[in-house]
């Protein structure tokens, strides 16, 4: 079975920018997390959404934004990108919404320059 | 305070040495996973803890509930365990939201 897979793995934009970032979880898996981790702040829950619905939220700016498609395959949003915006972003999926072990994808790692 | 706290932050040992990393959480819990990061970022799941103890391989993690407190053990340590392991606290049922402890970068030398 495939493990979770992120696209693209690096990335380089520019202050003002805006990126998507996409996530595809394993196979059978519904639910996606996304978070975000800094030198600074460590790792960040940036969202959740669990069949297609956003269930819960981290202390972002509403600059990110996020959504899953009916296949489950996840999508975060990053507009108007900040220097501060630099980070690997990792999404993690898991079979549903109860305890369950989360698998992690390899990131994508953004850099704003 | 941070609602998940790990000690030590850094950790050196020499191969074949016992190592322990603390985590206590102050939030309500569904499970408290132990994951572990190589450099490069990829994120393993270790153990998925709810109660008691679990085992795997070298690795033993153990949690009380009722201090709010585990820990994750690696016995006769390889430098190839060298990595940074993060303890994460999922909250209540129905969210997989994890909130993570700042991690604890581990180095085992030959």
């Amino acid at each position: 079975k495939a493990g979770v897979t992120q696209t693209p793995r690096y990335l380089i934009k520019t202050r003002g920018q805006q990126v998507t970032l996409s996530c595809s979880p394993i196979s059978g898996h519904r639910s996606v997390s996304w978070y975000q981790q800094t030198p600074g702040q460590g790792l960040q829950f940036l969202f959740e959404y669990f069949s297609e619905t956003q269930r819960n939220k981290g202390n972002f700016p509403g600059r990110f934004s996020g959504r899953q498609f009916s296949n489950s395959r996840s999508e975060m949003n990053v507009s108007t990108l900040e220097l501060g915006d630099s980070a690997l972003y990792l999404c993690a999926s898991t079979l549903s919404g109860t305890t369950n072990e989360q698998f992690f994808g390899p990131g994508t790692r953004l850099t704003v320059l | 305070k941070n609602e998940v706290e790990q000690s030590p932050q850094n950790l050196t040992a020499q191969e074949g040495e016992f190592i322990t990393i603390n985590c206590s959480y102050s939030v309500g819990i569904s499970a408290l996973h132990w994951l572990q990061q190589h450099p490069g970022g990829g994120i393993v799941s270790l153990f998925m803890l709810s109660s008691g103890k679990k085992k795997h391989g070298r690795l033993i993690a153990t949690i009380n509930i009722q201090e709010k407190h585990s820990s994750l053990h690696i016995t006769a340590s390889h430098p190839r365990d060298s990595a940074v392991y993060i303890c994460a606290a999922q909250g209540v049922r129905g969210t997989d939201k994890l909130i993570f402890g700042t991690g604890t970068r581990l180095q085992v030398f030959p």
